[in-house]
């Protein structure tokens, strides 16, 4: 257990709907991350918080978005779900404080299923 | 842009026997990191072992241990002594030293047979 959760486990949804992920960091760490896993795109980075701020953005469509709340949980929003968002979602946490040193953990993820 | 290549999309080793899954990379960076991640059935994601561009010692973390050949930009994974848990999928990443994105390579997916 690498003490990032994530909720829910499994999501099952139609096309054009929107939906939350959501993520707890592991005690301490101030530094959220999301990835998507999908067979043809592998493992891409999505987009990184710390401490509340946006920190970085990776291949993230305008249709996603995130936050991070003072209590240093993050959401994941997608909405106008398509077929191809279909996707194991993991969010992983870091300390975050110098990029040197840095390790990041990840969550069991979300199985996200759009029909 | 980083690329992190997996040359062999599935292994298989016997029990106790070991095993070497490669990885290599390209970057202009010079301070960089790596990263072994495993992931298996279940889906998580576990860190196996890491390695910082800056030291020549390779990293070992019980039976698991990697040769980093940085002028080579290569970064295998030797699985010690394989055991049935070890099957997974497992993942080489790698991270700019000033950046916090993992890239990963497509992953190579490991069977260990009784």
């Amino acid at each position: 257990d690498s003490g990032v959760t994530q909720t829910p486990k499994h999501l099952i949804t139609a096309t054009g709907q929107r939906v939350t992920l959501r993520c707890s960091p592991r005690s301490g760490d101030l530094s959220v991350y999301w990835y998507q896993q999908s067979l043809d795109q592998g493992l891409q980075f999505l987009i990184q918080y710390y401490n509340g701020e946006e920190r970085a953005k990776g291949n993230i469509l305008e249709r996603f978005s995130a936050q991070q709340f003072p209590d240093l949980h993050s959401e994941l929003n997608l909405s106008s779900l398509e077929l191809g968002d279909s996707a194991l979602y993991f969010c992983a946490s870091s300390v975050g404080g110098t990029a040197g040193t840095d390790t990041q953990y990840f969550g069991p993820g979300t199985r996200l299923t759009v029909l | 842009a980083q690329t992190v290549t997996q040359s062999q999309p599935e292994m298989s080793v016997q029990e106790a026997e070991t095993v070497t899954l490669s990885c290599t990379y390209d970057t202009s960076e010079n301070n960089y990191y790596l990263f072994w991640y495993k992931q298996p059935p279940s889906r998580q994601m576990i860190l196996v072992i890491r390695q910082e561009a800056y030291k020549q010692q390779n990293a070992t973390e019980n039976r698991f241990s990697v040769n980093f050949q940085k002028a080579a930009k290569s970064f295998s994974l030797k699985i010690s002594d394989s055991q049935l848990g070890d099957t997974a999928m497992y993942f080489c990443a790698f991270r700019e030293g000033s950046n916090y994105k993992l890239t990963f390579g497509k992953g190579t997916l490991l069977t260990v047979n009784p």
